[in-house]
């Protein structure tokens, strides 16, 4: 069970919007930066949204990262078929000294 | 470019070692942080180890805290991780990831293929 809780799967239809939450505690998620990434099927994870909700060059502004407290959320706008993967929430453990994964979310666009 | 090689990877009995390398292109690797994330087979992602760009620092997870060991060759743009005392749950697909900057505590920039690690006998 992972220290930093994501839904294991949401869905919509295409054009529409879904949000995925992330959810951990004041060492992790409240006191470092948060990072979203996305594994398409069959591939490597790649960086989507960094330092909470900045989006590195390429990424669409379909995607959008924002934090409050000790939880994340991560929301797609515009849904489209390529969408569909699993989507992960990472950020750095303080009291662990290490870093963290969300046990992550697939998305289906239905 | 940015290019991340990941290699050493295998088949290998319960109680072994094996060596993984990451040769990395298309940037300055003395200037950045290394990390290795595992991914087990339709698992999700799970942190391995980081090492700050010098690499006079080292992290762990708890999973590999003692068994593993990674390391960085700054004149050879490389990475290792050297992994001993291997268990049936640390086989998984072995991915080498570069930070955003000098931080460890950082976001996961960009990621290698991955190497696939199978433990059995």
């Amino acid at each position: 069970q992972s220290v930093l809780t994501q839904p294991p799967s949401v869905s919509a239809a295409p054009g529409q919007k879904v949000t995925i939450s992330c959810s951990g505690s004041s060492s992790n998620i409240g006191n470092n930066y948060v990072s979203w990434y996305q594994q398409l099927p069959g591939t490597a994870p790649k960086l989507l949204i960094y330092d909470n909700n900045k989006r590195p060059s390429g990424i669409p502004d379909r995607f959008s990262g924002s934090k409050s407290g000790t939880s994340a959320t991560l929301g797609i706008t515009g849904l489209q078929t390529g969408d569909e993967a699993d989507y992960y929430c990472g950020t750095w453990d303080s009291s662990l000294s290490a870093g963290l994964f969300g046990g992550g979310t697939k998305l289906t666009v239905l | 470019e940015v290019q991340l090689v990941e290699s050493g990877g295998g088949l290998v009995q319960p109680g072994g070692s094996l060596r993984l390398s990451c040769a990395a292109s298309g940037f300055t690797f003395s200037s950045y942080a290394m990390h290795w994330v595992r991914q087990a087979p339709g698992k999700g992602l799970e942190y391995v180890s980081a090492i700050s760009s010098n690499g006079g620092s080292t992290y762990y997870a708890n999973s590999v805290k003692g068994r593993f060991t990674i390391s960085r060759d700054n004149s050879k743009n490389t990475l290792y991780l050297q992994m001993g005392s291997l268990r049936a749950e640390d086989m998984a697909v072995y991915y080498c990831a570069r930070g955003f900057g000098t931080a460890v505590a950082g976001t996961l920039a960009y990621w290698g293929q991955g190497t696939l690690v199978t433990v059995s006998s």
